[in-house]
């Protein structure tokens, strides 16, 4: 089982639309949660930090449910612009002893006009 | 947010040459940096961990003969391709977390990308 999964996705939502995202965490031990907006062929870019008691930026919402090791990331109203790659990131101790931060493979969100 | 700047942005070489990248932070003092790689469709995967003075720490499976890292001063790491084959084609990106723990956000280098002939 992979550390972190979401679905690869393509999401092709019209303009307007809500779309939602979902991951998930293997280990009950991670302590800082993110979700990533990377572009084609460019870095990540932090979206924002998540929180148990879930937190909203503009048309984002997060969400984090510890007791299910799950993230949600919500975008209301899209728009062309957010089309991009979602990664979902987990910071935490490994079972090695390391600390770290563990990567989604990232949800593609392809947004029409 | 701190600044990471990444050279160069694109190599192409031939088989069997070598390749360094480097990282720079340019307004704070980079005391890790960690080293990611990521091939087309996939995720970031960690390559190894770099702390300035000392050696770096390699995740399994990551030959640290053919990977080379230096992190010779606070601003400064560098991460050397060694004798490179095409398999070793992808995209190489750094990171630091700044001079905050390692809970909070982390800063991105532009990346590299890297093709062998």
């Amino acid at each position: 089982r992979k550390e972190v999964e979401q679905d690869p996705g393509p999401f092709n939502v019209p303009e307007g639309a809500t779309v939602a995202f979902n991951c998930t965490y293997s280990n009950s031990a991670s302590q800082s949660f993110f979700w990533y907006r990377q572009d084609c062929r460019k870095e990540p870019k932090l979206l924002m930090s998540v929180y148990s008691s879930g937190n909203e930026d503009g048309r984002f919402t997060a969400q984090l449910n510890r007791a299910s090791q799950y993230i949600s990331l919500l975008i209301r109203d899209s728009k062309l612009s957010d089309s991009a790659t979602y990664l979902c990131v987990v910071n935490g101790w490994t079972t090695s002893g390391t600390y770290k931060y563990i990567f989604g493979t990232g949800t593609r969100l392809k947004v029409l006009a | 947010g701190a600044v990471v700047s990444q050279h160069p942005s694109r190599v192409i070489c031939k088989s069997g040459t070598s390749v360094k990248i480097e990282c720079r932070s340019l307004d704070f003092q980079a005391t890790t940096m960690f080293w990611y790689r990521q091939f087309p469709k996939q995720s970031l995967m960690l390559m190894a961990t770099s702390n300035e003075g000392s050696k770096a720490t390699y995740e399994q499976g990551v030959e640290k003969d053919k990977f080379l890292i230096n992190h010779a001063s606070l601003t400064l790491s560098t991460l050397t391709v060694t004798s490179a084959h095409p398999e070793d084609s992808s995209f190489y990106i750094c990171s630091s977390p700044g001079t905050a723990s390692s809970y909070n956000e982390q800063f991105f280098g532009p990346g590299t990308r890297l093709t062998v002939l």
